[in-house]
């Protein structure tokens, strides 16, 4: 199993610019979702899917948009990027939503906005 | 208000020593579970230990064990015989299961852990 994989590792965007960062899992988990880590900061989270077809906002999703069509994969789309959006950013699944979940963590992304 | 608190920015110990990394929670829950997370300089965020708020003992794995006191609603992590490769980040979060919705895990702003030879 190669778990959480996002693509690319590292990605640098001028203001205005747009892209998608990718996520993909490989352990039939229903639940994703998508942090951002500012500097020195923890994580917080910016949207999550409970299956395909089902997604919600987290704590910081402005300017930020997501789509689950299948199970594996869960993009994160950034329109028009800004330099507040310089972070990087962690995908990460699991198995169950409860308060027992362990959520499993991709490499991060690392994305700065210049 | 924060609903993790971790107070120390950074801690210092020395090889083979035994450190504890203070986390402490808001929640009205009865039912919530707090985690663990190694994040070393490579970035990757790395699982160390689950305590659920119905667990009545500390749970444990391996080195590390955590200190769950409910009614002060702290959950602190020990890492006993420390390590240099224990030098990293550490943040401790929480996942409470609200009225509606699902539950995400909430995370402190992190201890920065450095251990000298």
């Amino acid at each position: 199993n190669a778990g959480v994989t996002q693509t690319p590792k590292f990605r640098i965007l001028k203001i205005g610019q747009s892209m998608t960062l990718q996520c993909a899992q490989d352990m039939n988990h229903n639940y994703m979702y998508w942090y951002r880590q500012d500097p020195g900061m923890g994580l917080k989270l910016i949207y999550y899917s409970v299956g395909a077809g089902i997604t919600d906002k987290g704590e910081v999703p402005n300017g930020y948009n997501v789509s689950r069509s299948t199970t594996e994969d869960f993009p994160l789309r950034l329109e028009l990027a800004a330099p507040s959006q310089t972070s990087v950013y962690f995908c990460a699944s699991s198995k169950i939503s409860g308060t027992s979940a362990e959520q499993f963590f991709g490499p991060g992304t690392r994305l700065t906005v210049l | 208000a924060q609903k993790i608190t971790q107070t120390q920015p950074g801690m210092f110990v020395q090889e083979k020593e035994a450190v504890t990394l203070d986390c402490t929670y808001d929640t009205s829950d009865q039912s919530y579970g707090l985690f663990w997370y190694k994040q070393p300089s490579s970035g990757e965020m790395i699982f160390l230990i689950y305590q659920g708020s119905y667990d009545e003992q500390n749970a444990t794995e391996g080195r590390y064990s955590l200190n769950f006191q409910k009614a002060r609603k702290s959950a602190n992590l020990v890492i006993s015989a420390s390590q240099l490769g224990d030098s990293a980040m550490y943040f401790c979060a929480m996942r409470e299961r609200p009225p509606s919705g699902y539950s995400t895990l909430t995370f402190g702003k992190g201890t920065m852990l450095l251990v000298s030879p």
